[in-house]
C-alpha cells in the first residue's frame, strides 16, 4: 500500500538548535514530496516542495528539506529553530491512484521549540 | 490569507441533524478537496472535485456528500450527525497541475452535541 510515514510523534528542540522532522514514504513511481505546516486553529500552509532536480529544496521560514530516493525519505531540517516555528508538521506525497494524482498525508509530527 | 473561503467556522449541532459546509476556492484554481481533521488524528481524505466533477473519494461516509457548482464553490454536506463527526472540515484548492501545492482554507469547527 502507498503511504507516508511521520515516525515520531513530537519533536522537542531548544530555542537556536538545529531541527529533522522525519518523514518516509513508499510508493511508486517518482513522487511528489511536500511538507506543510499547521498552527493552532489554522487550515496547512504550504512550506516547499520537491519535484525534481537538486536534492535539497529550500522553502519558507528558513526551512529545507533532503530528499533520499534511496532511503525514501525527505526529512525537514531547520538550522536554527525558532520558538514561533513551534507547530505541528505534516509530510504529503502525491500517488497515481484510479486515473488521477491524489495526495496522501502523514499523521504529523508535533514540533516543540523551548526558550 | 490562502485565498480558500471557508464558513462558516464555526458550527454546533445536535445529532442527527444535517449542515453544510461551503469552500470559495482560491481565485483561478480549479480543484477542492476536502479534508477531515479529528482531534489528535491526522487528515482523512474525504473526497476531490475538478471542475464540478468528482474527482477522487477517499473516506467519505455515505452519510456525507459533496458538490462542485458551476461557480467552483463546493459545499460538503453532512446529515445524520453523530457525536464522532465532531471535527474540523477543511477545504483546500489547487491548479489542475500534479505538482501545484494545496492551499487551505482555515476549516470549519463542527460540534456535534
Amino acid at each position: 500500500a502507498q503511504s507516508v510515514a511521520q515516525p515520531e510523534d513530537q519533536v522537542n528542540v531548544a530555542e537556536g538548535n538545529p531541527l529533522t522532522v522525519k518523514c518516509t514514504y513508499s510508493v511508486s513511481g517518482n513522487p511528489y514530496l511536500f511538507w506543510y505546516v499547521q498552527y493552532p486553529n489554522r487550515g496547512l500552509q504550504f512550506l516547499l516542495k520537491y519535484i525534481t532536480g537538486d536534492n535539497l529544496v529550500k522553502g519558507s521560514y528558513g526551512f529545507e528539506a533532503e530528499f533520499n530516493k534511496s532511503q525514501t525519505s525527505f526529512h525537514l531540517k531547520k538550522p536554527s529553530a525558532l520558538v514561533s516555528d513551534s507547530a505541528l508538521y505534516f509530510c504529503a506525497v502525491t500517488v497515481f491512484s484510479g486515473g488521477y494524482n491524489k495526495l496522501i498525508f502523514g499523521a504529523g509530527t508535533r514540533l516543540a521549540v523551548h526558550p | 490569507d490562502s485565498g480558500v473561503t471557508q464558513t462558516p467556522k464555526h458550527l454546533i449541532t445536535a445529532t442527527g441533524q444535517r449542515v453544510t459546509l461551503r469552500c470559495s476556492p482560491r481565485s483561478g484554481d480549479l480543484s477542492v478537496y476536502w479534508y477531515q481533521q479529528s482531534l489528535d488524528q491526522g487528515l482523512q481524505f474525504l473526497i476531490q472535485y475538478y471542475n464540478g466533477e468528482e474527482r477522487a473519494k477517499g473516506n467519505i461516509l455515505e452519510r456525507f456528500s459533496a458538490q462542485q457548482f458551476p461557480d467552483l464553490h463546493s459545499e460538503l454536506n453532512l446529515s445524520s450527525l453523530e457525536l464522532g463527526d465532531s471535527a474540523l472540515y477543511f477545504c483546500a484548492s489547487s491548479s489542475h497541475r500534479s505538482e501545484s501545492p494545496l492551499h487551505f482554507g482555515n476549516g470549519t469547527r463542527l460540534t456535534v452535541t
